[in-house]
């Protein structure tokens, strides 16, 4: 089955610095990988995902990237605030039917804490 | 729009006890769903998914199970608790084409 790596395991920034969390997946046919923000006693929330036919996407200040050859992602946080002090998960799955987008394998986790 | 409940928010058992988590969905129709367990300090993990009424499929062999009544009702069960079911419940839903969204689980103490 498709393993996720997630690095750092925590991450500590001041604000407006940017910050980078990195994920491996093992399966080469994973094609679709989503990222999670879950701040405390939360469910996580979706912040930005991306397919395996795009190499990047952006959104405002955050920004994935995607190197499907060495299968590996990365999330992208610029001028980061307070407020994106959270735990981030990467996340892998192979779309292939209904329940593709909820059959994911996740990353272990990244606290990031960000410093005013 | 979509919103997704679970309940309890958190709820200590004694090890041995019964125990029955209820997620429900409103604003959509014949969703996916799903139940994921997430460990202290670790990642989620996929424990059950259903893709409609009384269509259960498990990911992972364990003491629990999960029932689906109704169209958007989910339910997590277990006869009798052990120590090791401790951990943070999430309940989430997705639709055809679009990604998973979370609820905002129930933590669950065994003691």
């Amino acid at each position: 089955g498709e393993n996720v790596e997630q690095h750092p395991s925590t991450l500590s920034v001041q604000e407006g610095d940017s910050a980078v969390i990195k994920c491996t997946y093992s399966d080469s046919a994973s094609n679709y990988f989503p990222w999670y923000k879950q701040e405390l006693g939360k469910g996580p929330q979706l912040i930005i995902d991306i397919r395996s036919n795009v190499g990047e996407k952006k959104d405002q200040r955050i920004a994935v990237t995607l190197n499907k050859t060495a299968k590996h992602f990365s999330l992208h946080i610029t001028e980061t605030q307070p407020e994106d002090s959270a735990v981030y998960f990467c996340a892998a799955s192979r779309l292939r039917g209904g329940t593709s987008y909820g059959k994911l394998t996740f990353g272990q986790g990244t606290i990031l804490t960000v410093h005013p | 729009s979509q919103t997704i409940h679970q309940w309890p928010a958190t709820l200590v058992q004694p090890v041995g006890s019964p125990l029955s988590l209820e997620c429900t969905v409103e604003g959509t129709s014949n969703p996916n769903l799903y139940w994921y367990r997430q460990a202290a300090g670790r990642g989620l993990q996929l424990l059950f998914y259903s893709v409609g009424i009384g269509q259960i499929s498990s990911e992972v062999p364990q003491n629990l199970s999960a029932s689906r009544p109704q169209d958007r009702q989910f339910i997590l069960s277990s006869k009798k608790l052990l120590l090791s079911d401790s951990g943070f419940y999430l309940c989430a839903w997705s639709v055809q084409g679009s990604p998973l969204h979370f609820g905002n689980g129930t933590r669950l103490t065994v003691t």
